[in-house]
Order: C-alpha cells, then structure tokens, then sequence
C-alpha cells in the first residue's frame, strides 16, 4: 500500500464547475498535509496546507480533512481553464522525520 | 536569492557517465531537500540537510546517488554511473527551518531534467 494515494485521473469538468480532488494517507501519525499544483513541466507549488479536522477555506480553493478515516480532499469552485494541472496531495508524518511524502497525483483538466 | 535556484536546466547523459547537479536554495534557508520526480509520478524523497549535516539519506535508491552541503548553503546531487532508470526530474526545495517546512510546505526549484541516453 503506497503512503499518500491519489485517483490519477484525469478528472474532467466543465467550467464554472466544483473539481473534487480526493486524498488517502496510512500513516496515522501524519500531521500536516499540503495540496500542490504542477502545471505541465514546471515544479510543484504549495496552493494549501491544512493541519486540523475540518475545512480551510482559501479563496476558490477548500480542504478538507478528516483524521479518523485518513482523508484529505480539495474542493476548487468556479474552475477555471487555468485550473488544469496535476494535483499532488502530500503529507508530512513526525514518524517519518521532516520529510514530506507525495501522491501520484491527479491529473485536472477544465473544459472552457 | 529570491528563489531556490537549480542547474543545469537540462541534462542528457550518456549511460555510465557522472553526473552532477546543483540546488542554489533560498538564502537563509535551513532545510534542503531533493527529491525524484519519474514522468508521471509524485516526487519521491531522496535526502534531507539541516544545514551541512545529512539527516537522512533513506530515499538514495542507490550507492550511485551522492548528495552533500558542505557549507550549508549550496547543495550537489551526485549520479555515479547513471542508468537509464536515473532519467527523471531531480527537484530541490528548501524551508526557513524543518518546523516551518513541516507546517507550511516548501518552496521547489525549477528543477533538473536528466535523460540518460
């Protein structure tokens, strides 16, 4: 079982639509958890990043997170053409030092 | 600088050839990090500096890989031999210290993409 698992995708909508982005970690122990967007050859670059149960709302983007069943999800509003890249969801465990352990990522698409 | 600085850009190598790639990371920043991104995958952790000091060097898929910081600021990824299973984008990231990395995520350099031939 990988640490941080992540549906590749693609994941297609329309714009104006909600993109739901969807997250598992088996490391109990985890304590912060970051989504990152990768447009296309380009690096990685940290959009959120949500420590407690519940939602953390940041302009269109929401996460969300829920310990007990080891979730993280990314809800985008109103997506836009823009929008489209891969999204990596990551995980930082204190039983894993300082390191932080990524997903496959899921590929977004929005369709104009 | 103002941002975590990578080199070279692009890099083919040839089978069996040594290679050598530099993370410039932003200044002041304690933490450094490399990681492995494969076409299509996640990154994958490769080693982690406090400063000089290499805490961990659990992800180096190899005695091939070498990694080092001398002076706790600019940092060198080293591939002995590559293969062609090394291809791949090696990305550097640094934080301020390892709590600000652990809580609000790390910056990453533009990154180095290795094609061994």
């Amino acid at each position: 079982q990988k640490e941080v698992e992540q549906n590749s995708g693609p994941l297609s909508v329309p714009e104006g639509a909600i993109a739901s982005l969807n997250c598992t970690y088996s490391d109990r122990g985890s304590q912060s958890f970051f989504w990152y967007r990768q447009y296309s050859g380009k690096s990685p670059e940290l959009i959120m990043s949500i420590y407690s149960n519940g939602d953390k709302e940041d302009g269109r983007f929401t996460a969300q997170l829920n310990k007990a069943s080891q979730y993280v999800s990314l809800l985008i509003r109103d997506s836009q053409p823009s929008d489209s890249a891969t999204y990596l969801c990551a995980v930082n465990s204190n039983t894993g030092g300082f390191k932080t352990i990524f997903g496959a990522g899921t590929r977004l698409f929005v369709k104009a | 600088g103002a941002g975590v600085s990578q080199s070279p850009r692009y890099k083919v190598a040839k089978r069996g050839q040594d290679v050598a790639l530099r993370c410039d990371p932003i200044s002041g920043h304690v933490s450094l990090f490399w990681y492995q991104q494969a076409l299509g995958q996640g990154p994958e952790f490769l080693t982690y500096f406090q400063n000089e000091a290499q805490l961990d060097k659990s992800g180096l898929p190899s005695d091939r890989f070498f990694a080092e910081r001398p002076e706790g600021s600019v940092s060198t990824l080293k591939i002995q031999r590559t293969q062609q299973e090394d291809s791949a984008v090696y990305l550097c990231a640094s934080s301020l210290n390892p709590g600000q990395g652990a809580i609000h995520g790390y910056t990453f350099g533009s990154g180095t993409r290795l094609t061994v031939v």
